[in-house]
C-alpha cells in the first residue's frame, strides 16, 4: 500500500485567517496529484489536478503548490470564509498506476469560525 | 456535468443481511469505484472495475464482492453484513480517455451511503 500523508488531521481558524496544509506522497514514479475538497452532505470534488514539479494552481482564494522532487504539496487558502468549511483530500496518481488508481490521503478537516 | 447517482443515501441492516449498494454514472466512464470512509481513516478503496465483467481487488475487499453488467453500473455486495462493515461508502468514476490526458483520472464522486449494521 503507498503512503499518502496529510497534516494537519484538523485546523480551526478564524474567519479571515490564512490557512495552509500539507500533502507527502513518494517522489518516485509520480505521475499526477490530486485536490479534493468534501463539504458535508456533499461529493467530494476535485479542485486541482497538478503533474509538473513547480507547478502552482489557483481557484479563487485557494491555491496550490508541486515539489515532486521532494514528495509534498502544499493548499493555500487566503482569507478563510465559513464556506471552506470542508475535509481536504490530496490523491497521488502513480505512473503506470492500474487503471487510473488514486491513492488518498485521509485528509484535513477545515472548520472557519465567523 | 458528471453525474454519479447511489441508491440510498441511509441504510440500515442486521448482521447477516445480503446488502446491495447501487452506483450509476451517467457519463460513459470507463472506472468505477468503492470506497469506504471512517473517521480517522480516510478514503479505502475497497473494489473497483475497468471495464464490464472485470473487477480488481483495492486494500480492503474482504467481506465484500462486486459485479458489474453495465457500463453504467456498479454494485457493492456484502454477503452477509456484520458490525464492522458500518460505514459510509463511496461510489466514483473516471475516464481512461487519452483525449483528456491531465483530466484523466480525475474521480467523480456520489454523495454517498451511510450504512448501519446492528
Amino acid at each position: 500500500i503507498l503512503n499518502v500523508e496529510q497534516s494537519p488531521q484538523s485546523l480551526h481558524v478564524q474567519e479571515g485567517d490564512s490557512t495552509n496544509f500539507t500533502c507527502s506522497f513518494p517522489s518516485s514514479n509520480f505521475y499526477a496529484l490530486h485536490w479534493y475538497r468534501w463539504e458535508t452532505a456533499k461529493s467530494p470534488e476535485a479542485l486541482f489536478v497538478m503533474t509538473l514539479n513547480g507547478d502552482e494552481k489557483k481557484k479563487g482564494r485557494i491555491s496550490a503548490t508541486l515539489n515532486t522532487k521532494e514528495g509534498y504539496s502544499y493548499l493555500y487558502i487566503k482569507g478563510s470564509q465559513p464556506e471552506d468549511s470542508a475535509t481536504y483530500l490530496c490523491a497521488f496518481l502513480g505512473r503506470g498506476s492500474t487503471l487510473g488508481r488514486l491513492y488518498f490521503g485521509r485528509g484535513t478537516q477545515l472548520t472557519v469560525w465567523p | 456535468d458528471v453525474k454519479v447517482t447511489q441508491s440510498s443515501r441511509y441504510l440500515v441492516k442486521r448482521t447477516g443481511e445480503k446488502v446491495f449498494l447501487e452506483c450509476v454514472q451517467d457519463m460513459d466512464h470507463e472506472n468505477m469505484f468503492w470506497y469506504r470512509q471512517d473517521p480517522g481513516l480516510g478514503l479505502r478503496l475497497i473494489y473497483f472495475s475497468y471495464d464490464v465483467k472485470m473487477k480488481e481487488k483495492g486494500d480492503i475487499p474482504e467481506g465484500y464482492s462486486v459485479s458489474r453488467e453495465k457500463k453504467e453500473r456498479f454494485s457493492l455486495i456484502l454477503e452477509s453484513a456484520s458490525t464492522n462493515q458500518t460505514s459510509m461508502y463511496l461510489c466514483a468514476s473516471s475516464t481512461s480517455s487519452y483525449r483528456e490526458s491531465i483530466a484523466k483520472n480525475i474521480q467523480y464522486f456520489g454523495a454517498g451511503t451511510r450504512l448501519s449494521v446492528l
